[in-house]
């Protein structure tokens, strides 16, 4: 069954360091998103991505946060300083169709910001 | 944001027993309602999504039911099984936006 690929699956980086995550979606799919979770809290919708292009994004996704599909496979998400508060799990997700159809998430990126 | 919420929070069952959880959600506005099972150093896994009031969804021994009216789905497991143990998360999408609002999950534990 094809799946949604997500490197590393921990990274441990210095505050104000940038990280990179990456994600090779589903090759058919059209919609990417990247949703993360602090530890105890919701699952938080970040940014969704369409036709090469952000369609959406939330409060989270600053200045600090952007998206790029490089090569028509790898989805990456990219903190450039990180904080503290970034630290979370962070899930790639890519579906076939807008909201009637089920998401496929990546097994997420542990970001630990010491 | 909009507020989903389940209940309960977590729970136990022994195996063969059945069970239910509750998902409630904003009324106004509805597009589409996921379900969603999420093992302990997995992704999740999308069980259902549904879309249409008074929807009812089977897969094995897992169904759900969709009440837009009111704002709930309810998702059931029949004769659990020690392999369901796992966090099933539902979300929530309206009409106005492409992406999905979460609740916090029901952690099942089935007790073999």
């Amino acid at each position: 069954e094809p799946e949604v690929t997500q490197t590393p699956s921990h990274q441990v980086t210095q505050m104000g360091q940038e990280v990179i995550l990456r994600c090779v979606p589903i090759s058919n799919h059209l919609y990417f998103y990247w949703y993360r979770q602090i530890l105890g809290q919701k699952v938080e919708f970040l940014v969704s991505f369409y036709n090469n292009e952000i369609s959406e994004k939330s409060e989270i996704f600053d200045d600090q946060f952007s998206v790029e599909r490089p090569d028509g496979s790898n989805f990456t998400l990219k903190i450039r300083s990180t904080k503290l508060e970034d630290s979370a799990m962070y899930f790639c997700a890519s579906s076939g169709g807008e909201g009637t159809y089920g998401y496929t998430f990546g097994s997420g990126t542990r970001l630990t910001v010491v | 944001i909009l507020n989903v919420e389940q209940s309960p929070q977590s729970l136990h069952v022994q195996e063969g027993d059945s069970t239910n959880f509750t998902c409630s959600f904003p009324s106004s506005n509805f597009y589409a309602l996921h379900w969603y099972r999420w093992e302990t150093a997995k992704s999740p896994e999308a069980l259902f999504v549904m879309t249409l009031n008074g929807d009812e969804k089977k897969k094995g021994r897992i169904s759900a039911t969709l009440n837009t009216k009111e704002g709930y789905s309810y998702l059931y497991i029949k004769g659990s099984q020690p392999e369901d143990s796992a966090t099933y998360l539902c979300a929530f999408k309206w009409a106005g936006a492409n992406n999905l609002f979460f609740g916090t999950g029901t952690r099942l534990t089935v007790i073999p």
